[in-house]
């Protein structure tokens, strides 16, 4: 059981390049989420997918776009990278609302430069 | 504002000895509050989880206590191990909405020999 699964765990972009970031889980869980994590700072919410077929922006949501591709697949994409966007990224996922644990995955160390 | 805060930023303590972390949050209608242990350059990792109801919850060493009048809980580490070293999150969980989640910055614990 392999939890949530993010690829790659490093990534350094240029200026202007763009990339997707993938997230995987098999517990099938229902709500899948994307987080990115600066110094001095909590985890932030990019997006969210509360089902599959929906997603919403979260508190950072400009200059990333979000697939549920299905129940398993999250994925993160940047269409043209900057150097503000820096950062650790997370994916998350849980059963469903309520008392429910949030598995997080290793995270992606994403560098642009 | 929905808001997580924690302290100290930062703590280092002996091995053997116990220490307190604490975390204070505004977020209303409250449904849970969790506390996430993340080591370096992995994801947060679920320690326990409390409701409205619970006041304490215990994980091996770890103990967490909550005050849903003042809007307070803690977390205490017993007999502290070099393992123990990492970054201590607080997430406080709001009822509705999909973005039900509420991150702390995190207490960033050093045990030393």
């Amino acid at each position: 059981n392999a939890g949530v699964t993010q690829t790659p765990k490093f990534q350094v972009l240029k200026t202007g390049q763009s990339m997707t970031l993938q997230c995987a889980q098999d517990m099938n869980h229902n709500s899948m989420y994307w987080y990115r994590q600066d110094p001095g700072m909590g985890l932030r919410l990019i997006y969210y997918s509360a089902s599959e077929g929906t997603t919403d922006k979260g508190e950072v949501p400009n200059g990333y776009n979000v697939s549920r591709l299905n129940k398993r697949e999250f994925s993160l994409r940047l269409e043209s990278a900057a150097p503000s966007q820096t950062s650790v990224y997370f994916c998350a996922s849980i059963r469903g609302r309520g008392n429910t644990e949030a598995f997080f995955g290793q995270g992606t160390r994403l560098t642009v430069v | 504002k929905n808001q997580v805060e924690q302290s100290p930023q930062s703590l280092i303590i002996l091995e053997g000895k116990n220490c307190t972390l604490q975390c204070n949050y505004t977020v209303s209608p409250f449904s849970n509050l969790r506390w996430y242990k993340q080591d370096t350059g992995r994801g947060p990792v679920s320690l326990t989880i409390m409701t409205f109801s619970e006041n304490t919850k215990s994980n091996g060493r770890y103990t967490a206590t909550l005050d849903a009048d003042t809007k307070q809980s803690s977390l205490h580490i017993t007999a502290s191990q070099l393992s123990d070293s990492a970054s201590y999150i607080c997430v406080v969980s709001a009822i509705g909405g999909g973005n039900q989640f509420y991150f702390g910055t995190g207490t960033s614990l050093t045990v030393i020999p």
